[in-house]
């Protein structure tokens, strides 16, 4: 079926860096723009960053601009997001989600990042 | 950067009731709208993009309507099933942002 499952998720230390995954399957990944999406604990979603299907184009919310990366490698139906020096407020569940029509259709299960020394 | 306010904030409701949930953007964008439905400890589920059209495998009971700067989601008649907290979505110029959610609480 349509999936996507994040991984990489754990506790770090503020300044640190951290990479997430997401793998896809049950669909053809490398025609879809993906999106990472985030939710603080008890708050509300948070558009991270977003590549497209080809990889070449990514944008990228003020908030995480020139600290997080986001990339695919289509060979592998993977999406990745780098993120280096991180910080509290970067504490969150990260889901990743498939674009349909300006919107996200497919989201993965999330996986909890906590930045905290 | 476009903000979006979602109202009310918390709205408390009975099985069979009527309920509209709004959201307004700070400036026009069109019909690039989605709503979702999130219960916790789960991601988001999409009901409806595009203002209007209804996602596939979601009840007919939800509905959407709006463009512009103002949109709602309708759910005609309440279920069990539909207690949770709903988001509205927009994108513009490549940027993609939420509202702050709406609770919707067994009466």
């Amino acid at each position: 079926q349509v999936q996507l499952v994040e991984s990489g998720g754990g506790v770090v230390q503020p300044g640190r860096s951290l990479r997430l995954s997401c793998a896809a399957s049950g669909f053809t990944f490398s025609s879809y723009g993906i999106h990472w999406v985030r939710q603080a604990p008890g708050k509300g979603l948070e558009w991270v960053a977003v590549i497209s299907y080809d990889g070449s184009n990514k944008y990228y919310a003020d908030s995480v601009k020139g600290r997080f990366t986001i990339s695919r490698d289509n060979s592998k139906n993977t999406l990745y997001l780098q993120m280096n020096s991180l910080r509290a407020e970067d504490t969150a569940v990260y889901y990743c989600a498939k674009e349909k029509g300006r919107a996200f259709d497919i989201w993965g299960q999330g996986t909890m990042v906590t930045v905290s020394s | 950067d476009i903000q979006m306010t979602q109202s009310p904030s918390t709205l408390s409701a009975s099985v069979g009731d009527r309920v509209t949930i709004t959201c307004r953007a700070s400036q026009s964008i069109s019909r690039w709208l989605a709503w979702y439905q999130q219960k916790p400890g789960k991601a988001p589920k999409l009901l409806i993009y595009k203002a209007s059209s209804l996602e596939s495998g979601v009840p007919s009971r939800f509905s959407g309507s709006g463009s512009g700067t103002e949109f709602t989601l309708t759910i005609s008649s309440l279920q069990p099933d539909d207690f949770a907290t709903y988001y509205c979505q927009q994108y513009n110029s490549y940027s993609w942002t939420f509202g702050q959610g709406t609770k919707v609480e067994i009466k």
